[in-house]
């Protein structure tokens, strides 16, 4: 069975600052995806990948194979970024995802 | 907005009670995913549907709940006798299903509480 570590569980950061939020995985996998929930429940899947890097807008993530370890970051943080940040393991021997816990990340203006 | 459409979005009910899910997925989606969320915890697996097949259920699953995709569209859930332990957010998840590895699209999840 995968178990998907996040950390750190709870991170409060002023704006602007660089934030970086990590995941390890304990068996080979098919992907990671990284995802943002807010509140209230909604969804929303940000990046999927199953090596090297992706970028989109103010989001990074990465991920090493070897390592079996992925991480999130986000540049010049704003305040609409605060929400739990979600990273999920697709394969390893299950169907569907298996998912961290979940880092709530607070952006104060 | 997904997507992915979920039915009620919340739903209070009593212990022992019945209660169904609707879960709409993104019309073109062959897989269709069921999750439970309880508070302060990642999502966590239910069961997964390929088209009407139903391919895999969790051991979180019990004999009390059951999950239909008539059709292969939308798909329901139907916890019976329900235990204040049920209360969760139940989550639906598409995907197009044609790799082995796709984005899944959430819907905005069914919060049940159970009194």
């Amino acid at each position: 069975k995968n178990e998907v570590e996040q950390s750190p569980q709870n991170l409060t950061a002023q704006e602007g600052e660089f934030i970086t939020i990590n995941c390890s995985y304990s068996v080979g996998i098919s992907a990671l995806h990284w995802l943002q929930q807010h509140p209230g429940g909604g969804i929303v899947s940000l990046f999927m990948l199953s090596s090297g890097k992706k970028k989109h807008g103010r989001l990074i993530a990465t991920i090493n194979i070897q390592e079996k370890h992925s991480s999130l970051h986000i540049t010049a943080s704003h305040p609409r970024d605060s929400a739990v940040y979600i990273c999920a393991a697709s394969g390893g021997g299950a169907d569907g995802l298996t998912f961290g816990k979940g880092t709530h990340l607070i952006i104060q203006p | 907005d997904t997507g992915v459409s979920q039915d009620p979005r919340h739903k209070i009910t009593k212990r022992g009670q019945n209660v169904t899910f609707r879960c709409d997925p993104i019309s073109e989606h062959n897989r269709l995913y069921w999750y439970r969320q309880t508070l302060g915890q990642g999502p966590e697996f239910l069961t997964y549907f390929q088209n009407e097949a139903q391919l895999e259920k969790s051991r979180l699953l019990s004999d009390r709940f059951s999950a239909e995709r008539p059709k292969g569209s939308f798909s329901t859930l139907e916890i019976q006798r329900t235990e204040q332990g049920d209360s969760a957010m139940y989550l639906c998840a598409s995907e197009i299903g044609r790799y082995s590895t796709d984005t899944q699209y959430f819907g905005p999840g069914t919060r049940l509480t159970v009194l």
